[in-house]
């Protein structure tokens, strides 16, 4: 069974620095989808950035960024230049695809940003 | 993109009655399903759940708690039945859309029951 692992329950990081979430996970699958989400205060569920299996290139959305170590079945998300609104509980996800597969959730990281 | 709605946002019930959360999706979604969360904690898929058809639930959920219907590509309903103080929790509406299978969800139900 796939499962997906978030080891640090909560991070904190300075306004303006960069911080790295953690996340494994354990699949015997080839093609799969890995997700972040964050979820603020307010509750809604977003996608922060997504990365195919079979990319070797690393995804990239603004100030968003991970580092896939395929072989390892490592998925980090690397948040520079962190603000305030950056603060939010980080989901790590994993979904075997495509075809529509449901989605595993690691257990999540609530990200504090210091002012 | 999809943009998912869900009536109510909250609500506080009383033990033994019935609650049912509506959701709305603005664009076609090829699969949709209902996550319970509790505060700080992750995700507990309950259902997917299939257009014209009998949701799938998961272990540990049934569908006579949780009846579940989903008649078009954009809508669906869950209904918490009889409900106790331990149903308090967020109920999350989901669907996956596009060629690219994103993932969208809704804004969550919160539920107290009393």
């Amino acid at each position: 069974a796939q499962t997906v692992t978030q080891s640090q329950p909560e991070m904190s990081v300075q306004e303006a620095e960069t911080v790295t979430l953690s996340c494994t996970y354990d699949t015997s699958e080839s093609d799969y989808y890995l997700f972040w989400y964050k979820q603020p205060p307010s509750r809604q569920m977003i996608l922060v950035i997504r990365q195919e299996a079979y990319k070797q290139q690393n995804a990239t959305e603004n100030r968003f960024s991970v580092n896939f170590q395929k072989a390892a079945k490592s998925f980090s998300l690397k948040i520079s230049d962190s603000q305030l609104g950056d603060a939010a509980m980080y989901f790590c996800a994993y979904r075997r695809g495509p075809g529509g597969f449901k989605t595993i959730f690691g257990a999540g990281t609530r990200l504090f940003v210091k002012a | 993109s999809a943009v998912i709605s869900q009536k109510p946002s909250r609500d506080i019930c009383q033990r033994g009655t019935s609650l049912t959360i509506q959701c709305q999706v603005d664009s076609q979604v090829t699969m949709m399903f209902w996550y319970r969360q509790q505060p700080g904690q992750s995700l507990t898929l309950i259902a997917t759940a299939n257009q014209g058809s009998e949701a799938t639930y998961e272990s540990g959920f049934v569908i006579d708690k949780f009846p579940i219907s989903r008649p078009n590509l954009t809508f669906s309903t869950l209904t918490v039945s009889n409900m106790s103080p331990e149903d308090s929790s967020i109920y999350l509406c989901s669907g996956i859309a596009g060629v690219v299978e994103t993932q969208y969800f809704g804004p969550g139900t919160r539920l107290l029951v009393l």
